[in-house]
């Protein structure tokens, strides 16, 4: 079984310019969620969306993140204009249902400079 | 929102040693998940524990809820092994009832040779 697909691996950009990252989840899993990870830290939640709808947005700063998942499979996490905080590794998950057990996906580390 | 503590924080063990991490949760929970993140960041799921014992190989683990807390116990240490492993809960107070799995900040482990 094919696990959580992530591109790209490893993202460097420089702040105000913008960046897209992309995850297709396990197949069938209905749930799909966007972690942020800061070095030395747990991963955060940023945004979870049931099949294509979000289920919960509230922990996303929305005014420079923005997420889709357009026919409820894969799904896009873009970040424009970047900040120098915005640095860390952004994880995708997937469960068969909604905080079952969760499946994770490699990251993309994002270095911003 | 609901608190998650791990301990110890750092553990250092010799090939072949047995461990075992704690995590203590504040509040009651419906749902605990223990991960393995690899030293290249790769986040895996090792049990999904809300109460009671589960064993996979070398590792199990024991939850309370009862007594808000869980337990990996790690048999026969192996240097793949190293890594950070995470406790995750389901915060009964978030979002009112979207959920969200809080993660605690993580024993790191390392196995020498």
């Amino acid at each position: 079984e094919a696990g959580v697909a992530q591109s790209p691996r490893y993202k460097i950009i420089e702040k105000r310019q913008s960046v897209a990252f992309w995850c297709n989840p396990i197949s069938g899993h209905a749930t799909l969620y966007w972690y942020q990870q800061i070095l030395g830290q747990g991963p955060k939640l940023l945004i979870q969306f049931q099949n294509n709808g979000v289920v919960d947005d509230s922990q996303l700063p929305k005014d420079r993140f923005s997420a889709e998942r357009l026919k409820g499979v894969d799904s896009t996490l873009k970040i424009q204009p970047a900040k120098l905080e915005d640095s860390a590794v952004y994880l995708c998950a997937s469960s068969s249902a909604q905080w079952e057990k969760l499946f994770f996906g490699s990251g993309t580390q994002l270095s911003v400079l | 929102g609901i608190q998650v503590e791990q301990s110890p924080p750092d553990l250092i063990l010799q090939e072949g040693a047995n461990s075992t991490l704690r995590c203590n949760f504040s509040d009651s929970v419906n749902n605990l998940q223990w991960f393995h993140q690899n030293p290249w960041g790769q986040l895996i799921n090792l049990f999904y524990i809300p109460s009671g014992t589960k064993q996979n190989g070398r590792l199990s683990a024991t939850t309370v809820a009862t007594e808000r807390y869980s337990l990996l116990y790690i048999s026969s240490s192996q240097t793949t092994d190293s890594g950070v492993y995470f406790c995750a809960v389901e915060d009964p107070y978030y979002g009112g009832s979207q959920g969200n799995l809080i993660f605690g900040k993580g024993t790191k482990l390392s196995v020498k040779p």
